[in-house]
């Protein structure tokens, strides 16, 4: 059973950046297809970004517009997400995923919300 | 990109009911459909994967159908625990996209 496992919330300024980190147990980071989806306040879900198995590359929502990056390392098994320059509506709770079968979220962190304040 | 439209935003329903949430594609995205439950607080659970393959645990009342662009979640039998917020996502091609959501309130 795979087991997600983020850090905790942060608040930053304008203009800052956050990473947050997803620790995964039960599996290996290089078994999971991982994904990251957020959650704004009063709002829906938004997919952020992820590993596509079958072009084995990290894809991202255009609406980030080159502000987001997705990392991995494998020797801790931990995946990262960043998010740079930081506006007001980047508050969200933001939650790591993984898709055993490359098609449907199956897994998911406890989230870390991030609040962006001056 | 694909986009998902939910119906209804938002429906009220009582212990027993029989509903039916529906989900459009923008395009055919075949059977590439889940289904997830997010309750405050917590993560969002997957319900329905393939359109209308039950997430193991997740109890038999909840059922999907549906194939290329129109698909529909049906909880037969309403119970106190399944008052939530519920999302369509389509995996079909990248970015994946979820749908607006339908609350389910009493």
């Amino acid at each position: 059973q795979v087991h997600l496992v983020q850090s905790g919330a942060a608040v930053k300024k304008p203009g800052a950046s956050v990473k947050v980190s997803c620790k995964v147990s039960g599996y290996t980071l290089s078994e999971l297809p991982m994904h990251w989806v957020r959650q704004a306040p009063g709002k829906g879900l938004e997919w952020m970004g992820g590993f596509d198995p079958d072009d084995g590359e990290t894809m991202y929502a255009q609406i980030f517009h080159g502000r987001l990056t997705l990392t991995e390392d494998t020797s801790t098994d931990t995946a990262y997400m960043e998010l740079t320059s930081l506006r007001s509506e980047d508050t969200a709770i933001y939650f790591c995923a993984s898709s055993l079968d490359g098609s449907a979220i199956d897994s998911w962190g406890q989230g870390t919300l991030v609040t962006v304040s001056s | 990109d694909i986009q998902m439209t939910q119906s209804p935003s938002s429906l009220s329903a009582s212990v027993g009911d029989r509903v039916t949430i529906t989900c459009r594609a923008s395009q055919s995205i075949s059977s590439y459909l889940n289904w997830y439950q997010l309750k405050p607080g917590k993560a969002p659970k997957l319900l329905l994967y393939a359109a209308s393959s039950l997430q193991s645990g997740v109890p038999s009342r909840f059922s999907g159908s549906g194939s290329g662009a129109d698909f529909a979640l049906t909880i037969s039998s309403l119970q106190p625990e399944d008052f939530a917020t519920y999302f369509c996502q389509q995996s079909y091609s990248s970015p994946w996209t979820f749908g607006q959501g339908t609350k389910l309130e009493i």
